[in-house]
């Protein structure tokens, strides 16, 4: 099916700086979520955008919804050593739709 | 309970060995969906239920891949003739509502690592 294309594939930082990951795709998606899986985890939701250039934060994290629904960005401020794991994006085929399709995910490991 | 329960954890089956992997989403969550994870890769859909009913088996990499959920709550997804190629963690994920609404939050198990020796 449908790819959704996550770059980059791996991310070091330092303690303290900031992390984005970015997801693209070539077809308009309905919605996007994003899933982080800890080190030998399992995929954990952590939100879901529905609206062209949605903005949604949780705490250190900003989620956006481009305007074209085309791409996502996923942007950690003052990363943690918490923070360590791949992170997902995932998208429906439209409203309705089951199935998720996975992107390849950003692994991001933290230095402290 | 609290969260979707898979068991075995791990699995080391010999080549041709026959698998069953068990899945005991949360209850009361319509969906179930099976997922096939490669080392370094993200998760890849194989089959998906909505209550007892497959409606999509179209992930599914062969027909040794058998899933079922006959009263529409613990499914089981069942591996014939194993080969060394079906290594990999199979997760198990269910959501509340059903096809045809928005898509909600998938909540996944554990996983079940499989490794065919």
């Amino acid at each position: 099916g449908q790819q959704v294309m996550q770059i980059p594939q791996y991310q070091h930082v330092q303690e303290g700086e900031d992390f984005t990951t970015y997801c693209n795709s070539s077809t308009t998606l309905s919605n996007i979520q994003w899933y982080k899986q800890r080190p030998g985890g399992h995929p954990v939701f952590l939100i879901q955008l529905v609206k062209s250039g949605e903005v949604k934060k949780q705490k250190r994290l900003t989620f956006q919804f481009g305007e074209a629904k085309k791409n996502s960005s996923l942007h950690i401020t003052a990363t943690q050593t918490t923070d360590v794991g791949t992170y997902f994006c995932a998208k429906s085929s439209g409203a309705g739709s089951y199935q998720l399709t996975f992107g390849k995910g950003t692994k991001l490991s933290v230095i402290p | 309970g609290a969260g979707v329960s898979q068991s075995p954890r791990y699995k080391v089956a010999k080549r041709g060995q026959d698998v069953a992997l068990r899945c005991d989403p949360i209850s009361g969550h319509v969906s179930l969906f099976w997922y096939q994870q490669a080392l370094g890769q993200g998760p890849e859909f194989l089959t998906y239920f909505q209550n007892e009913a497959q409606l999509d088996k179209s992930g599914l990499p062969s027909d040794r891949f058998f899933a079922e959920r006959p009263e529409g709550s613990v499914s089981t997804l069942k591996i014939q003739r194993t080969q060394q190629e079906d290594s990999a963690v199979y997760l198990c994920a269910s959501s509340l509502r059903g096809q045809g609404a928005w898509n909600t939050e998938a909540f996944f198990g554990q996983g079940t690592r499989l490794t065919v020796v």
